[in-house]
């Protein structure tokens, strides 16, 4: 069974703080990653994805992979209360085309005025 | 929403009585994807599709069934309903990213209440 695990949180942070989001996964075949953004009650939106070992950035937000352990992250710098919401890491399955994703449950992020 | 419609947006329904829940894109994209997100258990994939009438199962496909007899269109039926249906239902579909492969992209979802 392959696994994407985060910390359901709620993680909770100060406006302007650096916000750090993380997920682990079971499938060492896991090519690409992926984080989403989900508002309540709105569909998942891409905010970027990873693919090689190390950091890739995008803005405030920057993405680590660690492929060695097994591990993915993703740090909202400047953190805003627009940035409040429940981010989803998501993995591409192994074994040719990563057409189907295997999802964690999210990590709900609240950032305090 | 990358050109993906969902109808209805929002249904209630009885046990036992069929649903049919349609997903429409606009891109010409070869794969799409029916997801169900519960709370406690984050999203899960129904079925997917890798082309017209080509459609495989995913980890939660019992008690659904799909179609996809045009491009365009790809059809998600709950052929009797019951309370454990009861969710938010999305489309997906995915376009090749440069390095990353297909990434998904998801519509804005029907929410299915089963009384």
């Amino acid at each position: 069974q392959k696994e994407v695990e985060q910390n359901s949180g709620p993680l909770s942070v100060p406006e302007g703080a650096i916000a750090s989001l993380n997920c682990t996964y079971s499938d060492r075949g896991s090519q690409s990653f992926f984080w989403y953004r989900q508002y309540s009650g709105k569909s998942p939106e891409l905010i970027m994805f990873i693919y090689s070992n190390g950091d890739k950035e995008d803005g405030r937000f920057t993405a680590q992979l660690n492929k060695a352990s097994q591990y993915v992250s993703l740090l909202i710098r400047d953190s805003q209360p627009s940035d409040s919401a429940t981010y989803l890491c998501a993995g591409a399955n192994s074994g040719g085309s990563n057409y189907k994703l295997t999802f964690g449950k999210g990590t709900l992020l609240t950032v305090n005025p | 929403d990358a050109g993906i419609t969902q109808s209805p947006r929002h249904k209630v329904t009885e046990t036992g009585t069929p649903v049919t829940l349609r997903c429409h894109q606009t891109e010409n994209h070869r794969y799409m994807y029916w997801y169900r997100q519960d709370p406690g258990h984050g999203l899960r994939l129904i079925h997917y599709s890798y082309g017209v009438k080509d459609t495989d199962k995913g980890e939660v496909s019992d008690g659904y069934s799909v179609s996809r007899s045009k491009t365009e269109d790809f059809l998600l039926t709950l052929e009797s309903a019951t309370s454990s249906q009861t969710s938010v239902y999305f489309c997906a579909i995915s376009e090749l990213s440069g390095g990353a492969g297909e990434t998904q992209y998801f519509g804005p979802g029907t929410r299915l209440l089963v009384l």
